[in-house]
């Protein structure tokens, strides 16, 4: 069966420090990788998605990178967090179009 | 644009006391009409996935319907562990998926 895991589950960093979240994929291959943020109260924003090692799209200019450098690892990235990085960020999979979603257990970032 | 809309944004039930949570959706072709359950703090879980107008998915006592405009996901005799948000996503024929607020759902025993 497959498996999503991201890391780390909760994250307290200050205003100008970097940031990594990581995530990886078990049991599939070329999975389409997906990097969420949501908001207290809302739905889920969708920050990047990709098809593909080295191929990624960005659905909302911002703070914040992605980086695909493996077929099921996704990691977002930010050299610098802002206050309003904060929130609950979820990576999620699936095998392509029309197929399901499934989501990690999500990593809460706080930027103080 | 695609949008989802899901009602009401908040469902206080007692135990036992059946109802229903409705997602509104226009989208530029439908290829599927997906329904997630979250509990705080966690990642959303996959329940039902419905692909035409008229399909329904039944898991325990959940219930999820589709028609050409909206989903209807019918809880029946609900638990107070039934209580969480639930979430709806429409994906179009594009791929893109766009999700609801969400209904928090509250069983009272």
């Amino acid at each position: 069966s497959q498996t999503i895991h991201q890391w780390p589950a909760t994250l307290v960093q200050p205003v100008g420090s970097p940031l990594s979240l990581e995530c990886t994929v078990e049991g599939t291959s070329n999975p389409n990788l997906y990097w969420y943020r949501q908001a207290a109260g809302r739905g889920l924003q969708l920050l990047f998605y990709s098809v593909g090692i080295g191929q990624i799209s960005s659905e909302v200019p911002q703070n914040l990178s992605a980086s695909r450098p493996q077929d099921r690892q996704f990691i977002l990235s930010s050299k610098k967090l802002l206050l309003s990085d904060s929130g609950f960020y979820l990576c999620a999979w699936n095998r392509g179009r029309g197929n399901t979603i499934y989501f990690g257990e999500g990593s809460w970032l706080t930027v103080v | 644009e695609d949008q989802v809309t899901q009602s009401p944004e908040a469902l206080r039930l007692q135990e036992g006391e059946s109802s229903s949570l409705n997602c509104s959706y226009t989208v530029s072709g439908l290829r599927g009409l997906f329904w997630y359950r979250q509990d705080p703090g966690k990642g959303p879980e996959f329940l039902f996935t419905l692909y035409s107008a008229g399909e329904e998915k039944e898991k325990e006592r959940l219930k999820a319907t589709l028609t050409k405009k909206e989903s209807f996901l019918h809880i029946t005799a609900p638990k107070p562990e039934d209580s969480a948000t639930y979430l709806c996503a429409v994906q179009a024929q594009a791929g893109k998926s766009t999700f609801g607020d969400g209904t928090t759902l509250t069983v009272k025993p």
